[in-house]
């Protein structure tokens, strides 16, 4: 049972490319989240799925795009991506929403430079 | 504007101490408070799930309070162990008037245990 996982683990990109995460889950979870992670700021919400079909912006979505592709699946991109979103990025899902267990992958390490 | 502090910022004790991690949070208006932990270099663990009605949950060697009315949650790990060491992080959901859900999260306690 794998949970939730993310790929890539480790991306470096320049100024101005783009680029996909992905997270699938195989939990038969409802609900799908991206999270980035920064020094000092604990972990804030980019976007969220409640259920396939559905997303909704976090406290910082701008500069990112997500699909939620099917209930497994749950993209995260960055069109052009700048060196403010360097970061820790984490998926994460619940069987139904917040009132539960978050399931976390283990994140992508992103550096833009 | 829900705020959540986690002191200290770092904790170092010998092994076989019973210890106690803080998180307060400035709006007592919360669905429920979660704790996890994260180990370097990976993703969190939810560890236990407080929801707004009930006082304190426990796992194993874990114990967690929740006392909504003075904004406050602790952790109690009873007999610390080196395998103990990671951060650990609380995260409150708040009630929204907005169709947004979203959790508020601490910037962890970094913990080590040493033998």
């Amino acid at each position: 049972n794998a949970g939730v996982t993310q790929t890539p683990k480790f991306q470096v990109l320049k100024t101005g490319q783009s680029m996909t995460l992905q997270c699938a889950q195989d939990m038969n979870h409802n609900s799908m989240y991206w999270y980035r992670q920064d020094p000092g700021m604990g972990l804030r919400l980019i976007y969220y799925s409640a259920s396939e079909g559905t997303t909704d912006k976090g406290e910082v979505p701008n500069g990112y795009n997500v699909s939620r592709l099917n209930k497994r699946e749950f993209s995260l991109r960055l069109e052009s991506a700048a060196p403010s979103q360097t970061s820790v990025y984490f998926c994460a899902s619940t069987p139904r929403s917040f009132n539960e267990k978050l399931f976390f992958g283990s994140g992508t390490q992103l550096s833009v430079l | 504007k829900q705020e959540v502090t986690q002191i200290p910022a770092a904790l170092s004790v010998p092994e076989g101490e019973n210890l106690v991690l803080n998180c307060s949070f400035t709006d007592s208006a919360i669905y429920n408070l979660q704790w996890f932990r994260q180990d370097p270099g990976k993703g969190l663990t939810s560890l236990l799930l407080i929801q707004s009605s009930q006082r304190e949950q426990t796992s194993g060697r874990l114990n967690a309070s929740l006392d909504k009315s003075s904004g406050r949650s602790t952790l109690y790990i009873a007999a610390s162990q080196p395998g103990d060491s990671a951060t650990y992080l609380c995260a409150v959901r708040r009630y929204s008037s907005y169709n947004t859900d979203k959790l508020i999260f601490g910037t962890g306690t970094r913990l080590q245990v040493f033998p």
